[in-house]
Formats: structure tokens, sequence, C-alpha cells
């Protein structure tokens, strides 16, 4: 079973900045958070991950609390391009529990 | 670099048949697991190889068995298809276990009648 609680869906308007919730109170010292998306009939694709600091790369921003049990993922300008379901996992990073473990996502809709 | 690359990309076959999918991993990497994908669903984890080895196996029963060659690419053979087999099959690469995160490929998508 996912260790992590999304929303379903949401959506938000082209431009604007997108926050995605996730919720993983059970999250373990050892594991990370990792955001993956999947684009309609397309294979997953890696965002981002961290442990505990806050990370930024050229896709997105990570903000994980203090006390781990949740995260937000932020699209700071979402175009129509990220319309995709949006997959929060927490995972230790190495070993034979290293597998993806997937839930159900959060469908992010972008509109014009 | 050359990504994670997935044939068939497309397949149809009926009940009882066998089926092997294939996949090449991304240069460099030495692991390679595999996940199926029902629809509007998240992909589920089915078993994972680590230099030739299997690593690794979700909830899925034994007519599913998979292969990693020396050059780190995999087969995911099904036997006896069932109709509920029908499914995007995914593969994913990564370098020791995981390190680092894994790459997927656009996956095959089978279709049992």
């Amino acid at each position: 079973d996912a260790k992590t609680t999304q929303p379903p869906s949401m959506d938000c308007a082209e431009g604007r900045a997108a926050n995605l919730p996730c919720n993983h109170s059970t999250i373990s010292g050892n594991e990370y958070v990792y955001w993956y998306r999947q684009i309609h009939s397309q294979g997953p694709q890696y965002i981002i991950h961290g442990l505990k600091n806050n990370e930024t790369n050229e896709m997105a921003s990570l903000i994980i609390t203090e006390d781990r049990k949740s995260s937000t993922l932020i699209l700071p300008h979402a175009t129509l391009r990220d319309t995709a379901v949006y997959y929060c996992i927490v995972r230790a990073n190495t070993g034979a529990n290293s597998k993806l473990t997937f839930g159900k996502g959060i469908t992010l809709s972008v509109r014009p | 670099e050359t990504g994670v690359t997935q044939s068939p990309t497309h397949l149809i076959k009926t009940r009882g048949q066998q089926v092997t999918l294939r996949c090449s991993s991304q240069s460099g990497h030495n692991t390679v697991s595999w996940y199926q994908q029902a629809l509007g669903q998240g992909p589920q984890f089915i078993f994972q190889y680590y230099r030739e080895e299997e690593n690794g196996r979700g909830n899925f029963p034994p007519r599913f068995s998979g292969l990693q060659f020396p050059n780190y690419s995999s087969e995911l053979n099904v036997n006896a298809l069932e109709l509920d087999d029908s499914a995007l099959y995914l593969c994913a690469s990564s370098l020791d276990r995981g390190s680092g995160g894994y790459t997927f490929g656009s996956g095959t998508r089978l279709t049992v009648v």
C-alpha cells in the first residue's frame, strides 16, 4: 500500500503557481519524498526528491515540513503541458526496498 | 545517452496465451524494474532485477516471470494470460537498485481478449 495520501484532483490557471499537497505521516527516517508525473499514455517522469530540506530544480520546488509528515510540490508557472497525474512517493534510496509504491496520484488540470 | 526503450508498443493476445515484453535499460544502468498499470490506477510493482538476479518482487503470481541479460536489458514473461492482465506494462531502469531514481520507458499496452 502507498504510504502517501493525495487529493484526487485539482486545477489551476495557466501561468499561475500550482501547489500540490501530499501527506506522509508514517514516513521513516531513512525515506525520501519523491515526485513523479505521468502525462497521458507516457511512462512516469521523475520531477524532484528530497529528504528533509527544501529542494528546487528547473522543473519544480519541493517543500517538506519540519516534522516531514507532509510536503508540497510547487510548479511556479504552470503551463498546459503540465496537465498530468502527479504521484508523491516515499521510499528508501537504496536496497531491496527501494521500489516505487504508487498510489492513485493527483490529477492536475491546467486551464487556459 | 539513450533512455529506456520498450517493445512492442502495443500487443493483443488471446486468453491462455503467453507473452514476452522487452526492455532496454538506459545506458549505464544495471537495475531494471517492471510495473503493471491498470486503467485509472497507479503503476504496481511486479519485480526488480539487479545484475541478472531478481531483487524484490511484488504481489504477482508465478506466471509473471522475468530475465535480465548481461547487457542489463530485460524481459517480462506472462504465461496463461487472463483478461485482467490487460494493462500498460512499464519498465524502469536505474543504477544500483534505485540509487538516484528511476527512468521509465513509455510502456507496452497489452490487451487480452
